[in-house]
């Protein structure tokens, strides 16, 4: 069954550090691209960050650019988010996500719940 | 505000179809067949039910399909059923800078 298992969220001061980790099982992870997904309480969803299958590029959304970092560990079948100065509004819900075709998301993590504040 | 509009709410009865539209611009929908629906049951991951316009993932109904017209994407769901009673969310490639852009969400009702 493949399966994706996020950990690492939790409650963290603003201007805090927090690394997110996803353990990926029953598929050839470092086949796949992987992207982080965000989703504030109450809101829709928001794209976070991507990276290639084997490391080599990342991509970002702005709001996040120069604060989060992506990186994988095939190695490990596991895939993190870096997140730093973190702030109130990062406060959301982070799923790790496979690519299914050139853009679909599928399957998706339970999630993760960051909360930021003081 | 988010890059893709969608409505906020649709809602129909069991049996039949709705459509939920999802409208963007042509650096996004209209430049690309990579749109995507995803459902969201509340408390739940999404979930993918429609990818590259209109192709469906294994297992997802026969009763939902998807298509584009120019920079408006649209998801039907035929036969409407009380489970799919849920959020739904658009997406679309929107170029390698921007790269994944999602609608709102639109909370479907099944009444």
């Amino acid at each position: 069954e493949v399966q994706l298992v996020e950990s690492g969220g939790g409650l963290v001061q603003p201007g805090g550090s927090l690394r997110l980790s996803c353990a990926a099982s029953g598929f050839t992870f470092s086949s796949y691209w992987m992207h982080w997904v965000r989703q504030a309480p109450g809101k829709g969803l928001v794209w976070v960050s991507r990276i290639k299958n084997d490391g080599s590029g990342t991509k970002y959304a702005d709001s996040v650019k120069g604060r989060f970092t992506i990186s994988r560990d095939n190695a490990k079948n596991t895939l993190y988010l870096q997140m730093n100065s973190l702030r109130a509004e990062d406060t959301a819900v982070y799923y790790c996500a496979r690519v299914r075709g050139y853009n679909g998301f599928d399957p998706w993590g339970q999630g993760t719940l960051v909360t930021v504040s003081s | 505000q988010s890059a893709l509009t969608q409505p906020p709410s649709a809602s129909g009865s069991p049996g039949q179809s709705v459509t939920i539209s999802c409208t963007g611009t042509s650096s996004d929908v209209g430049g690309y067949d990579y749109v995507s629906w995803y459902q969201q049951h509340p408390g739940k991951a999404p979930k993918l039910m429609i990818y590259e316009v209109s192709k469906r993932p294994s297992g997802v109904p026969d009763r939902f399909s998807g298509s584009k017209s120019d920079n408006t994407a649209s998801l039907t769901v035929s036969g409407l059923q009380t489970e799919d009673e849920a959020d739904y969310y658009c997406s679309s490639y929107a170029g390698s800078n921007t790269e994944v852009v999602f609608g709102g969400g639109t909370k479907l009702t099944v009444l």
